[in-house]
């Protein structure tokens, strides 16, 4: 089945730095997703991505959808506390499939 | 407030017990979707319904059964089920199945089975 490596696992760092993680895959999705999800709280969008090479901010997060659609990272910049959470990117091959989730990126950040 | 309220918040049921997880959402979204967060793995999908009718049960157990009475409101019914189905179940919607609008996610129920 369709798999969705996220890397890394986890991530502390320490506030002010900028962080970036990404989702590789070895099929092509046409559709990419960033949510976070706080703790004892679901999963909320953070951006969608639609179309290859595409780059889309919100705030201090940055994301891209990757040119060969196999890929897509976030980077969120200037690091505060409340980013504390589980990362979670997300892929749909065509509109009417799932979506195949990553395994989620942890980030801690030490004030 | 993401629009995807889930009750109860938290539950702890024996493996004998019959009890349901309820999720209302309040988007105008036509399909509906039950998943399971358990410690260190993806998110996966349990149940997807869409206007109303189940279209996608990803072999799941039958003692998790799925009920959507209207487009608004997904049912998850649970009886004799085992300590290894303790995990957060997460309630998601969307605008329908075919376009590109993303899901919308509650903020779960967190079962402990005894």
């Amino acid at each position: 089945g369709q798999q969705l490596n996220q890397s890394p696992q986890s991530m502390f760092i320490q506030e002010g730095e900028d962080v970036s993680m990404n989702c590789t895959s070895s099929s092509i999705f046409n559709t990419w997703l960033w949510y976070k999800q706080d703790p004892g709280e679901g999963p909320v969008l953070l951006i969608a991505l639609y179309k290859a090479g595409e780059l889309t901010s919100n705030g201090r997060l940055t994301a891209q959808f990757g040119i060969t659609r196999k890929d897509s990272f976030l980077n969120i910049s200037a690091s505060i506390p409340s980013d504390v959470g589980i990362y979670f990117c997300a892929g749909q091959r065509n509109a009417g499939n799932m979506l195949t989730f990553g395994g989620g990126t942890r980030l801690m950040v030490k004030p | 407030e993401t629009g995807v309220t889930q009750t109860p918040r938290h539950l702890v049921m024996g493996m004998t017990n019959k009890k349901s997880l309820k999720c209302e959402q309040h988007l105008g979204h036509n399909a509906m979707y039950w998943y399971k967060q358990s410690a260190k793995k993806p998110l996966e999908l349990m149940f997807v319904y869409s206007l109303e009718e189940r279209v996608e049960n990803n072999s799941v157990p039958s003692r998790f059964s799925p009920e959507c009475p209207n487009s608004s409101h997904l049912f998850l019914h649970l009886h004799t089920l085992q300590p290894e189905d303790s995990a957060l179940y997460l309630c998601a919607s969307s605008q329908d199945r075919q376009g590109n609008q993303p899901q919308h996610f509650g903020d779960g129920t967190r079962l402990s089975i005894l």
